[in-house]
């Protein structure tokens, strides 16, 4: 099946840095990438949607400003939060979109992203 | 407006008992449907997706799913679990022709004892 790649898996920072996730779809071709954030013990909520050469679509309520998303090709989308928080902490997640069709999302293992 | 409900967060089952995940839909169109696994700390994978072919459906692992629409549910089924099926189950719902976007349940934590 269809690999997505994150990276990285983990990382900690400071409050007031900020930190770059990667998302590979690695061995397909994906226009489509979504953004999650995953609390503990919840479900996951949708952040974006990241459309390879054109803006991100974002989810009401989530900071545009404070989530950038760059998907500047077929097989790489990035998240960079801004000015990070310790409320930023949780884990997130990307997916692509099977090129087999049916909506079907292929999901990247997650990054747990720690802001002290 | 799509919507996916879960019945039950933590089912829990001794190891060679029926395994039995329920999830009800809400769609406007016909959907796909999907159940996903997730383990701790990692992304989420397919077990088995509905697209219409057929109304029952196998999966990874042994497990497999019917798609009743009567009901407007997707429950999740395995006949014998194993301790390796503990982890959490979503049941997601997506819009034909009506984009990518897909609507996660809460989830279902399943506990199986030894």
């Amino acid at each position: 099946g269809a690999v997505v790649s994150q990276h990285p898996s983990w990382v900690i920072c400071k409050s007031g840095t900020s930190v770059k996730i990667e998302c590979r779809s690695l061995d397909f071709q994906a226009t489509t990438m979504f953004w999650y954030r995953q609390f503990p013990k919840q479900s996951l909520m949708l952040m974006a949607t990241s459309n390879e050469g054109s803006k991100a679509t974002y989810e009401q309520g989530v900071e545009k400003d404070k989530f950038l998303i760059n998907h500047a090709s077929l097989t790489l989308s990035t998240l960079t939060v801004t000015s990070a928080h310790p409320e930023d902490s949780s884990f997130y997640i990307c997916s692509a979109i099977s090129p087999g069709g049916y909506n079907e999302q292929f999901f990247g293992p997650g990054t747990r992203l720690t802001v002290l | 407006a799509q919507s996916v409900t879960q019945l039950g967060s933590h089912v829990s089952v001794s190891e060679g008992a029926l395994v039995l995940l329920r999830c009800n839909y809400s769609s406007s169109v016909p959907p796909y449907l999907f159940w996903y696994v997730q383990y701790p700390n990692q992304g989420l994978q397919l077990l088995l997706k509905y697209t219409s072919a057929a109304t029952l459906v196998k999966g990874i692992n042994g497990f497999e799913a019917e798609f009743k629409k009567s009901e407007t549910s997707f429950h999740l089924t395995k006949p014998s679990a194993h301790m390796s099926d503990a982890a959490e189950y979503f049941c997601a719902v997506s819009e034909r022709g009506g984009g990518f976007k897909t609507i996660f349940g809460a989830g279902t934590r399943l506990f199986v004892k030894a």
